[in-house]
């Protein structure tokens, strides 16, 4: 089972309007999660971390945290043609502290 | 910016040849990574080091092996280079000041015919 999943897309949403991205992840005991945008022929760039359940907001971007339901998940709000990239989700898990684990990523296309 | 930086950046190699690709950093960060990145794949852990001389293998470590022998150098070496090992190759740090933070160095593609 692999240990991080995401809805691999492509998902395309209008500009303007809020893109909706969902993670989930096998390990119960995972502390830590990341989002990371990439753009194509680029390096995967961090875009907000989250450790504790709730929402965290950094600007048009909303991370929201569901320990209890193993799943992770973002919000990009007014979605621009600047955001169309794959964005990675990304868990520590609590037996591999010092690595990270990707999902396979979720293309993201913001419709001019 | 975490100063990372990776050579070369780009190279064609015959299959049955080595390779070596080499990660550097400026901020001496204990902790660093190699990850391979192929469609339908996403970023797969080859092996990562916790300090110098300390390294562990990850998830797809068959036919890699790496060496740190100063803080700031990691460098990842295909023995023998096949087909299979074409791919994106991107170094990664932890930042020690803020924890668990994990930054990418631009990548490394490399073909190998």
């Amino acid at each position: 089972q692999k240990e991080v999943e995401q809805n691999s897309g492509p998902l395309s949403v209008p500009e303007g309007a809020i893109a909706s991205l969902n993670c989930t992840y096998s390990d119960r005991g995972s502390q830590s999660f990341f989002w990371y945008r990439q753009y194509s022929g680029k390096s995967p760039e961090l875009i907000m971390s989250i450790y504790s359940n709730g929402d965290k907001e950094d600007g048009r971007f909303t991370a929201q945290l569901n320990k209890a339901s193993q799943y992770v998940s973002l919000l990009i709000r007014d979605s621009q043609p600047s955001d169309s990239a794959t964005y990675l989700c990304a868990v520590i898990s609590s037996g591999s502290a010092r690595q990270l684990t990707f999902g396979s990523g979720t293309q993201l296309t913001v419709l001019p | 910016d975490a100063g990372i930086t990776q050579s070369p950046r780009h190279k064609v190699t015959e299959t049955g040849t080595p390779v070596t690709l080499r990660c550097h950093q400026t901020e001496n960060h204990r902790y660093m990574y190699w990850y391979r990145q192929d469609p339908g794949h996403g970023l797969r852990l080859i092996h990562y080091s916790y300090g110098v001389k300390d390294t562990d293998k990850g998830e797809v470590s068959d036919g890699y092996s790496v060496s740190r022998s100063k803080t700031e150098d990691f460098l990842l070496t295909l023995e023998s280079a096949t087909s299979s090992q074409t791919s994106v190759y991107f170094c990664a740090l932890r930042e020690d000041r803020s924890g668990n933070t994990i930054y990418f160095g631009e990548g490394s593609w490399l073909t190998v015919v």
